[in-house]
């Protein structure tokens, strides 16, 4: 079955530090890749997503992620935190049965320390 | 335009009770989906509607939990004789194609007492 791994479930960075989140899936062919943030009380608010094309993808925010096909990974990263940029965070999936319902990693939830 | 909308935004019932909840997409969307958001169990899919075909039910979790989709466009979650394990953010999505990518409404957070 396919599954998506953020092995952090926290993650403390100093403002201004370089942050990166993983995410790990498992499946047999190329997903759609997403990641959303959620902030307290909020929805879902898309960061960045990969179909296909250039493996780097830039995101609002300053974010970035990088498509491994090797590694079976979409890890985030952003060169310098900000206080605000403490939320939750969630990897998503769609993996391509004609239609792409959302499989979510556990989150992992960023503590930005001053 | 708008985003997702969806209400009421927190829901408090007793056991037993049904509750209905309401989505209204982003205009124009097609494919509409719902999920569950709950402690330890992070987000889980549950039902899917794209265009006029039949949803996929797949994701619900037994039959008290059941969704429809009036003319294309506005959603109602219905759950029937709620359970304390329902207690759970219900988030709802929508896309403007199978492939494209997905918007999510604030939510809507039930308590079951």
């Amino acid at each position: 079955a396919q599954s998506v791994t953020q092995p952090d479930i926290h993650i403390t960075v100093s403002e201004g530090a370089s942050l990166e989140l993983r995410c790990n899936y498992s499946y047999g062919a190329t997903p759609y890749l997403f990641w959303y943030v959620q902030s307290p009380g909020q929805g879902l608010q898309l960061l960045l997503k990969y179909f296909s094309g250039d493996t780097l993808v830039q995101g609002i925010k300053g974010f970035e992620a990088e498509f491994k096909r090797s590694q079976s990974s979409f890890n985030l990263r952003k060169p310098s935190v900000h206080w605000s940029d403490a939320a939750e965070y969630f990897c998503a999936v769609g993996f391509n049965s004609g239609y792409s319902t959302l499989t979510f990693g556990k989150g992992t939830m960023l503590l930005v320390s001053p | 335009g708008a985003g997702v909308s969806q209400s009421p935004s927190n829901k408090v019932t007793e056991k037993g009770k049904d509750v209905e909840l309401r989505c209204d997409p982003i205009s124009g969307h097609t494919a509409l989906y719902w999920y569950r958001q709950s402690l330890g169990q992070g987000l889980e899919f549950l039902i899917y509607f794209q265009g006029n075909s039949a949803p996929d039910k797949s994701g619900l979790p037994s039959d008290r939990f059941s969704a429809e989709r009036t003319g294309g466009s506005v959603s109602t979650l219905t759950i029937q004789r709620t359970q304390q394990e329902d207690s759970a953010v219900y988030l709802c999505a929508s896309s403007g194609t199978t492939t494209d990518t997905q918007y999510f409404g604030p939510g809507t957070r039930l308590t079951v007492l």
